[in-house]
């Protein structure tokens, strides 16, 4: 069965220094990977995604089939980006999704 | 925000009764599901539904139950044989298959048994 670790439940940055939240995972298949974020008293929506290879509001992440991991990475971290975020894997064929614990992010005056 | 709506916000209920949590949405997805959130545990999958008049159980569903008659709702019963229901519930939506089904939340349902 797939599975979804990360292993950081909490991260305290400064604002300005580069912030990386990990995600690793178990699937025998070829995944999609997803990250969703849930800001203070907003729902949780999407951040990216592993197929679209994009950068949103200045954050990356590259899957890594090797370490099987998916890493959510920001060089300058920005007050606004505090919130609770989410790795997501989803099946090759399907609609469902399988998420880590989440990892929440503070980042610092 | 629209699209996925979801009620009551809060809601209280007394050991060994059924509640029913109601989610509706109108972004004409085909897919609907339900997620517990406990701190510390993440997301997990309660049931979903790809399509209407079907549903298939998530990694939890044991003490819950769903139905799919129309195609904009889905609503969850938490049954007094649901042992720790005290949670908070997300309700999500999407296009059925596709590279790019994103799901789309509900604000979320706090449930407290008193």
């Amino acid at each position: 069965a797939q599975r979804v670790t990360q292993p950081e439940k909490l991260l305290s940055v400064f604002k300005g220094a580069p912030v990386e939240l990990k995600c690793n995972y178990s699937y025998s298949g070829s995944p999609e990977l997803f990250w969703y974020v849930q800001y203070s008293r907003q729902r949780l929506q999407l951040l990216l995604r592993h197929i679209s290879r994009e950068s949103i509001k200045g954050f990356t992440a590259d899957l890594n089939k090797g370490e099987t991991s998916f890493h959510l990475k920001k060089p300058f971290a920005q007050e606004e980006d505090s919130a609770m975020y989410y790795c997501a894997l989803r099946e090759t064929s399907g609609s469902r999704l399988t998420f880590g614990e989440g990892t929440q992010l503070t980042v610092n005056p | 925000d629209g699209g996925i709506t979801q009620s009551p916000k809060y809601l209280f209920r007394k050991e060994g009764q059924n509640v029913t949590l109601s989610c509706e949405q109108n972004l004409n997805h085909d897919a609907m599901y339900w997620y517990r959130q406990d701190p510390g545990q993440g997301l997990r999958l309660i049931y979903y539904s790809q399509i209407v008049n079907d549903f298939q159980k998530g990694d939890i569903a044991e003490g819950y139950s769903v139905s799919r008659e129309k195609k904009e709702s889905f609503p969850l019963t938490v049954t007094s044989a649901q042992k720790n229901p005290t949670a908070f519930y997300l309700c999500a939506s999407s296009i059925r298959t596709g590279t790019y089904n994103e799901q789309f939340f509900g604000p979320g349902t706090r449930l407290t048994v008193l």
